[in-house]
């Protein structure tokens, strides 16, 4: 089975630039979540979608959205970069909304300049 | 609302003798509680989880944790460190059900020294 895919592995933007970032859940599953890892800080949770809708936000300002696709997959958009945005962002999706466990995956490493 | 608090930001053990990573957690609802690793540079694995079934829960690679609700905490522990278990842990604790967002601990890093 494969497991949760995230592109790019690598991103290194300019600060005012856009970001997006790609995940594609594992098969069957319906709800993707993504969370920023920077350093410090911990795991802090961004977004929640579940059968295409948003569930559920983080203390994150709007400049970060998202969206989820018929297939399940995802994107994460951050528009206007700030330094301070350079983190790793990880997503990870569940089979149901019950929260019995995330699979996560190897994260996108984004670097603002 | 949730809370949940990992005691030890480092740990550090010898190979060979057991790990004791600490997880104390608060919850209105009957939660769900979780444990995952991270390697360097990866992302994270779920090692093993509690959804009130049996209190004593055995995950991968050795692991194992156990839900006391008295005490609010879910410590994990292997009996044998071995150096491929240095990583950062993390303690996580969701409501059972609804649209509650899971929160996650700090971490934990784990050093296993040879």
């Amino acid at each position: 089975e494969a497991g949760v895919t995230q592109s790019p592995t690598h991103l290194i933007k300019t600060r005012g630039q856009q970001a997006t970032l790609r995940c594609s859940p594992i098969s069957g599953h319906t709800s993707v979540y993504w969370y920023q890892q920077a350093l410090g800080l911990g795991l802090q949770f961004l977004l929640w979608y579940d059968e295409g809708e948003e569930r559920n936000r983080g203390n994150f300002p709007p400049r970060f959205s998202g969206r989820q696709f018929p297939n399940y997959s995802s994107e994460l958009n951050v528009n206007a970069l700030e330094l301070e945005d350079s983190a790793l962002y990880l997503c990870a999706s569940s089979w149901d909304r019950r929260n019995y466990g995330y699979t996560f995956g190897s994260g996108t490493r984004l670097t603002v300049v | 609302a949730q809370s949940v608090t990992q005691l030890d930001s480092h740990v550090s053990v010898s190979e060979g003798t057991p790990v004791l990573l600490r997880c104390n957690y608060s919850s209105s609802y009957s939660p769900s509680l979780f444990w995952y690793v991270q390697h360097p540079n990866k992302g994270l694995q779920l090692l093993l989880k509690y959804t009130s079934a049996a209190t004593l829960v055995k995950g991968i690679n050795g692991f194992e944790a156990e839900f006391k609700k008295s005490e609010t905490s879910f410590h994990l522990t292997k009996p044998s460190a071995h150096m491929s278990d240095a990583a950062e842990y993390f303690c996580v604790v969701s409501p059972s059900g609804g649209y509650q967002k899971v929160t996650f601990g700090i971490g934990t890093k784990l050093q296993v020294i040879p």
